[in-house]
């Protein structure tokens, strides 16, 4: 199935660095939904973008639509060791059945 | 938040057996249900979308002889996995969206299957 492209695949970094991370794709999308994973879990949902440019924030992440419509971008400030996970970003398909696709992931591991 | 409950959330059955998973929203109506599996380290791979009261749509490539979706209520989706073989082995999870412009979805906690 179609997917979009995270980067970076896996990340390490110290407590306390903020964290960047992105979604591309070929494709246009109408809403872009963050959600982070734990081990043996379902997705939870972080952040939702419906507008182009839109800059939404919860808590210690922020999260932006690209003005293109497509690419979103994911910044975790001053990490935590429960920041630690798989973030997936995921895309509305603008046609058709208007489902989402999922990115590939971004594995996150924060050394305390 | 909008809660989406599913059960069981580890089922161990042997080869040939059939496994039903549930998929409730518990606090919201849910006309779309969508049913993904994870393989490990890997992203969520969309299987089939459930529509309530009609036939749900399968994504190319899922059989839908072997993987049957009801969608008989507003909160209730259930996914059987027929005839279970070893390679059937994976982590279910399904999520339901919430009705409006927003299109939300909230999933489940997932459900893991081991099949011997």
């Amino acid at each position: 199935g179609q997917q979009l492209n995270q980067s970076p695949q896996s990340m390490f970094i110290q407590e306390g660095e903020d964290v960047s991370m992105n979604c591309t794709s070929s494709s246009i999308f109408n809403t872009w939904l963050w959600y982070k994973q734990d081990p043996g879990e379902g997705p939870v949902l972080l952040i939702a973008l419906y507008k182009a440019g839109e800059l939404t924030s919860n808590g210690r992440l922020t999260a932006q639509f690209g003005i293109t419509r497509k690419d979103s971008f994911l910044n975790i400030s001053a990490s935590i060791p429960s920041d630690v996970g798989i973030y997936f970003c995921a895309g509305l398909t603008t046609s058709g059945t208007y489902k989402y696709i999922f990115g590939t992931g971004t594995r996150l591991k924060v050394l305390a | 938040g909008a809660v989406v409950s599913q059960h069981p959330s580890w089922v161990i059955c042997k080869s040939g057996t059939s496994v039903k998973i549930e998929c409730r929203s518990l606090d919201f109506q849910a006309t779309t249900m969508f049913w993904y599996r994870q393989f490990p380290k890997q992203s969520l791979m969309l299987m089939a979308t459930s529509n309530e009261g009609s036939k749900a749509t399968y994504e190319q490539g899922v059989e839908k002889d072997k993987f049957l979706i009801n969608h008989a209520s507003l909160t209730l989706s259930t996914l059987t996995v027929t005839s279970a073989h070893p390679e059937d082995s994976s982590f279910y999870i399904c999520s339901a969206r919430l009705a409006g412009a927003k299109n939300i979805q909230y999933f489940g906690a997932g459900t893991r299957l081991s099949v011997l």
